[in-house]
Formats: structure tokens, C-alpha cells, sequence
């Protein structure tokens, strides 16, 4: 099973800053999957990269395959950003997802 | 475009009681996943389906049984709820049968095993 890791565990910043959400796992993967769950518990998806860079609005998102490392940037957060960020990815031969137990982000105004 | 819808969102059960969580989705998806959600530890699959027809266990199946009713329907029953099954229920689809594809989630059914 992959081990994920996500760090920091809880966030807190003011609103304008820039946020960076990290996220470290152990075998080598084909794609690494970026959630929001919001406050009132719903979970959409935000990226789905296998290398490179992603950009969507505000949010950044990269991934350096031969260090098993991925980011996730906000830029000029929002108190509307506040959210748990989860990433996940797949277990090696099963392609089933392991989830991290997510990066908790509070933006204040 | 309604996307996944789960029911309920709320319900409070005894232990022993049974109940089936219900979920459908309108994208044409080939697999569906239910997953649970509990503090402090990142969502984990019970079961999943690739396809109408066949299921297949995840991480935690014991004490769950699936159903794929058809293409669009994938529901979770507990048989006899136990206190550890307190917790919050996902169910997810994905057009993609491999880890590859975007997941879609419901708004997730917080059930309470008194």
C-alpha cells in the first residue's frame, strides 16, 4: 500500500497570502489526485496530474515524480479557500487510491 | 445535472439494526466506490464496483454488503450495525476504472450507531 504523508496538518493564514500544501508518498504512482472537502463535508476534485504543473484560477498545482513530492499553491487566498485539502494516490498494482488525511486551511480576512 | 446523490444524510440507528445507504449517479460512470471517513485518518475504500455486475472488496468490507443495481445505482447495507460503524459515508464514481480517473463524490451520509 502507499504510505501518504501531508503536511502541514493545519494551516492558518491571512487572507492575501500565499499557501503551500504539501504532500510526500511512497511508491511510484500514475497519477496524484488533489481534493477539497469543504466545511459542510462535501468533496470535489480539484487536480489530476501524473507530471509537471497544473494551474486552475488560483490554484497551483506541481508534482516531481523522482522525489514522490507533489504541492498544492494557493495564491492570493481567500477566506472562501478555507477547506480541508486531501491528496491521494494510487496504490502499486491494485490502482485502488490511498488517501492522506488531509491539510486543514483557515484564511482569515 | 445532478452528478452523485446519496441518501440519507443523517441517520441515527441502534446496534443490530440494519439499514442501506443509497447512491446514484447520472454521468454514465463505469465504476462506483464507497468509502468511510473517520477523524483523524484519510478516506478508506469498502467496496467498490468496476462495472454493472461485479463488486469487489477495499480496505475495510467487514460488516458491509454491496449491491450494483445496475449502471447508475450502487448501494452500501449494514446487516447488523455495530458502534465502530459510526462514521461518514462517501460514495464516489469515476468514468475511469483505474486510480487514474476524476472522482465525483456525493455530499456523504454521517450515520450515528448508538
Amino acid at each position: 500500500k502507499n504510505e501518504v504523508e501531508q503536511s502541514p496538518q493545519n494551516l492558518t493564514a491571512q487572507e492575501g497570502e500565499f499557501i503551500t500544501i504539501n504532500c510526500s508518498y511512497s511508491v511510484g504512482i500514475s497519477a496524484l489526485h488533489w481534493l477539497q472537502q469543504h466545511p459542510g463535508g462535501g468533496i470535489v476534485s480539484l487536480f489530476m496530474l501524473s507530471s509537471g504543473k497544473k494551474k486552475h484560477g488560483r490554484l497551483i498545482a506541481t508534482i516531481n515524480i523522482q522525489e514522490k513530492h507533489s504541492s498544492l499553491h494557493i495564491t492570493a487566498s481567500h477566506p472562501r479557500d478555507s477547506a480541508v485539502y486531501i491528496c491521494a494516490v494510487p496504490n502499486f498494482g491494485n490502482e485502488k487510491l490511498t488517501f492522506g488525511t488531509g491539510t486543514r486551511l483557515t484564511i482569515i480576512p | 445535472n445532478a452528478g452523485v446523490t446519496q441518501t440519507p444524510k443523517f441517520q441515527v440507528l441502534k446496534t443490530g439494526q440494519s439499514m442501506t445507504l443509497q447512491c446514484a449517479q447520472d454521468m454514465n460512470h463505469n465504476s462506483m466506490y464507497w468509502y468511510r471517513q473517520d477523524p483523524g485518518m484519510g478516506l478508506r475504500l469498502i467496496y467498490y464496483s468496476a462495472s454493472e455486475g461485479t463488486t469487489d472488496k477495499g480496505e475495510v468490507p467487514n460488516g458491509y454488503n454491496v449491491s450494483r443495481l445496475n449502471k447508475r445505482e450502487f448501494s452500501l447495507r449494514l446487516e447488523s450495525a455495530a458502534p465502530s460503524q459510526t462514521s461518514v459515508y462517501f460514495c464516489a464514481s469515476s468514468e475511469d476504472r483505474t486510480a487514474a480517473g476524476e472522482l465525483f463524490f456525493g455530499e456523504g451520509s454521517r450515520l450515528t450507531v448508538l
